[in-house]
């Protein structure tokens, strides 16, 4: 069954530092999506991409996130100078050309910022 | 956004059915009923969704409400590898194409 890949599963980084996660979604998949969860708490989307341009974004995607679909298979979130709020799981997910937009979400890479 | 109400948790039987209740006094016409569940260090996982009539899949089924206004996640028989959070969404093209997570349901099986 196809699914949504996500790497690295573990990624440390010191604050201020520039980090990009990377995310493979389903194949025929046409929507992509960033969501995190910082520990303990909700779910939070952050933001949808489609056709390669933003099509939605939350007030936590601001200028220092950056998605890119760099080419036919890859999905990245670029974090640009970390901070130690940005400490959480971050869960890509993508859904096919369907109204009922159901979504498959990838196993998730854990940020620590020191 | 439309809202959600699920109990905080609910607790069940392994081997046995669990039902999982949700409330949605404010749907609209054309909102779309979405479950995901999130197991323990996983990403969230889709498991059903419906608008009106009731909907069966392999991994669960979904009794909607005539008036639309709840609706119930039905797991026919409840293994340990179901306890998980479960969530209930409203979801819609015109709320963009974001699912608006709560704080769901933590189920839990007992052996």
């Amino acid at each position: 069954e196809p699914e949504v890949t996500q790497t690295p599963s573990h990624q440390v980084t010191q604050m201020g530092q520039e980090v990009i996660l990377r995310c493979v979604p389903i194949s025929n998949h046409l929507y992509f999506y960033w969501y995190r969860q910082i520990l303990g708490q909700k779910v939070e989307f952050l933001v949808s991409f489609y056709n390669n341009e933003i099509s939605e974004k939350s007030e936590i995607f601001d200028d220092q996130f950056s998605v890119e679909r760099p080419d036919g298979s890859n999905f990245t979130l670029k974090i640009r100078s970390t901070k130690l709020e940005d400490s959480a799981m971050y869960f890509c997910a993508s859904s096919a050309a369907r109204r009922e937009h159901e979504q498959y979400f990838g196993p998730g890479t854990r940020l620590t910022v020191t | 956004d439309a809202k959600t109400t699920q109990p905080n948790s609910m607790e069940s039987n392994e081997e046995e059915p669990v039902h999982l209740p949700c409330n949605h006094s404010t749907i609209s016409g054309t909102d779309y009923i979405h479950w995901y569940r999130q197991l323990p260090s996983q990403g969230p996982e889709y498991v059903i969704h419906g608008l009106t009539s009731n909907v069966n899949n392999r991994m669960a089924s979904l009794a909607i409400a005539e008036d639309r206004k709840s609706s119930t996640l039905i797991l026919h028989r409840a293994t340990l590898r179901d306890a998980a959070v479960y969530y209930c969404i409203l979801y819609h093209m015109e709320y963009g194409n974001k699912l608006v997570f709560g704080a769901g349901t933590i189920l839990r099986v007992k052996s």
